[in-house]
């Protein structure tokens, strides 16, 4: 089976802090990948990032960064400097191989952390 | 950019009503996913498609039928419609996974569905 965990369910932070979402997830497959999803208020989920499970490597876009740690199995996500326009729900997903029907894949998600960043 | 669009960003709908929610996608993506979002939940897959004619349930299939007749179009049909399908529909698409990668999903911006 697989479960993704993000324990926080609401974080708020004063603008121009730094913010780390917290995602867990199980699998027993090798072979799977990690998103992370942004959903703003007015609703459309917005793809951030996909990562495998090949590359451990850290990624940075902007004030945006990933840690992507096998041995805690953990999927963090850091926004540095936030802003207001960062508000918004935060899901992290799962998906593997193994887990698919013919030519598609399924995403299991986490239940979502809302960040309200104050100004 | 990849476009889903959602017939109605919100609907109200009585009791015991046949509910069709529409989504297109103009990527010429094979996939096509619907979701329900709820308060705690999260999103929850309800079906999806892998190509025109075919479909395979989710998580979550009760209550709920899917048509794609055509590529670019995937149906959700709320059959009798009940209190507890009140939720948040998303529906999403994407490529099809090939042997080194996972293709990510595109959403639509959601359909608001009020069940009275």
């Amino acid at each position: 089976a697989q479960k993704v965990t993000q324990a926080q369910t609401e974080i708020s932070v004063v603008e121009k802090e730094d913010v780390t979402l917290d995602c867990v997830y199980e699998t027993r497959d090798t072979t799977y990948y990690l998103f992370w999803y942004k959903q703003p208020p007015s609703g459309e989920l917005v793809f951030l990032i996909r990562r495998n499970s090949f590359d451990e490597q850290n990624e940075i876009s902007g004030r945006y960064s990933w840690n992507f740690q096998k041995s805690t199995s953990s999927f963090n996500f850091t926004i540095t400097a936030s802003q207001v326009v960062d508000s918004a729900v935060y899901f992290c997903a799962l998906s593997t191989l193994s887990y698919s029907g013919a030519g598609s894949y399924q995403l299991t998600f986490g239940k979502g952390t809302k960040l309200s960043v104050i100004p | 950019d990849v476009k889903v669009t959602q017939s109605s960003r919100y609907l109200v709908k009585r009791t015991g009503e046949k509910v069709f929610l529409e989504c297109v996608q103009d990527m010429d993506h094979e996939n096509m996913f619907w979701y329900r979002q709820d308060p705690g939940l999260g999103l929850r897959l309800i079906y999806f498609s892998y190509d025109v004619k075919m479909k395979e349930k989710g998580d979550i299939p009760e209550g709920y039928s899917v048509s794609r007749e055509k590529k670019e179009r995937f149906s959700l049909i709320l059959e009798s419609a009940s209190t507890n399908q009140t939720s948040m529909y998303l529906c999403a698409s994407s490529p099809p996974r090939d042997r080194v990668s996972n293709q990510p999903q595109h959403f639509g911006d959601g359909t608001r569905l009020s069940i009275l």
